[in-house]
């Protein structure tokens, strides 16, 4: 079956604009959730949705959000972009069988360049 | 808060075995989870140990001391494709909600 995926791959935007980063689960998995990675702080997580929920949500500003639709898929958007948001954004899905299970499946990111 | 800790980097040789280590500092604790990571790709999930003790899945393996709070994988038979990153990852309650942290990752490099 499809894995996750993630659109668009790589991303270059401008200071003070914003950028929305899809992504599609794998079917079946209610559970999204977004994580940003960088070589200074490793991967953080963003947050969380289920069932069209933000279930939970990481330590960034309000100029990150997302959403889930009723098919599962979801969006994050950044607005007014800094420099320092430049980083791989990763998607993960899972079946959330087990709240203290992190297995999920990632997908292979989008890359967003702030210049 | 959450923290993990984690060596920044191994080195060893095909064919040994090497053990990366991950301690822990959280609360709510619910079960510790391992991650693979090539150079460009994405995070793959290797284990999950909810309960203390050894948990073997092929050359891999995870291990869990809740009193400790602590744990290791360990890899067997090391392959050069083995050589990528290795993040431990915790999943804790906060407040009501349930927060993944993910140690900074350990790179593993593989010599022949």
């Amino acid at each position: 079956k499809a894995g996750v995926t993630q659109t668009p791959r790589y991303l270059i935007k401008t200071r003070g604009q914003q950028v929305t980063l899809s992504c599609s689960p794998i079917s079946g998995h209610r559970s999204v959730s977004w994580y940003q990675q960088t070589p200074g702080q490793g991967l953080q997580f963003l947050f969380e949705y289920f069932s069209e929920t933000q279930r939970n949500k990481g330590n960034f500003p309000g100029r990150f959000s997302g959403r889930q639709f009723s098919n599962s898929r979801s969006e994050m958007n950044v607005s007014t972009l800094e420099l320092g948001d430049s980083a791989l954004y990763l998607c993960a899905s899972s079946l959330d069988r087990d709240r203290g299970n992190t297995e999920a499946f990632f997908g292979q990111g989008t890359r967003l360049t702030v210049v | 808060g959450q923290s993990l800790e984690q060596p920044s980097e191994v080195t060893a040789v095909e064919g040994a075995i090497v053990q990366i280590n991950c301690t822990y500092q959280t609360s709510g604790f619910y079960g510790l989870s391992w991650y693979q990571q090539h150079d460009g790709g994405a995070p793959t999930f290797l284990s999950y140990n909810a309960l203390d003790g050894l948990e073997e899945t092929g050359r891999f393996s995870s291990f869990l001391s809740r009193s400790d709070s602590y744990g290791y994988l360990l890899l067997q038979e090391l392959q050069m494709k083995d050589s990528a990153s290795y993040f431990c990852a915790v999943r804790s309650s906060s407040g009501g909600s349930y927060i993944p942290t993910f140690g900074r990752g350990t790179s593993l490099i593989v010599h022949p």
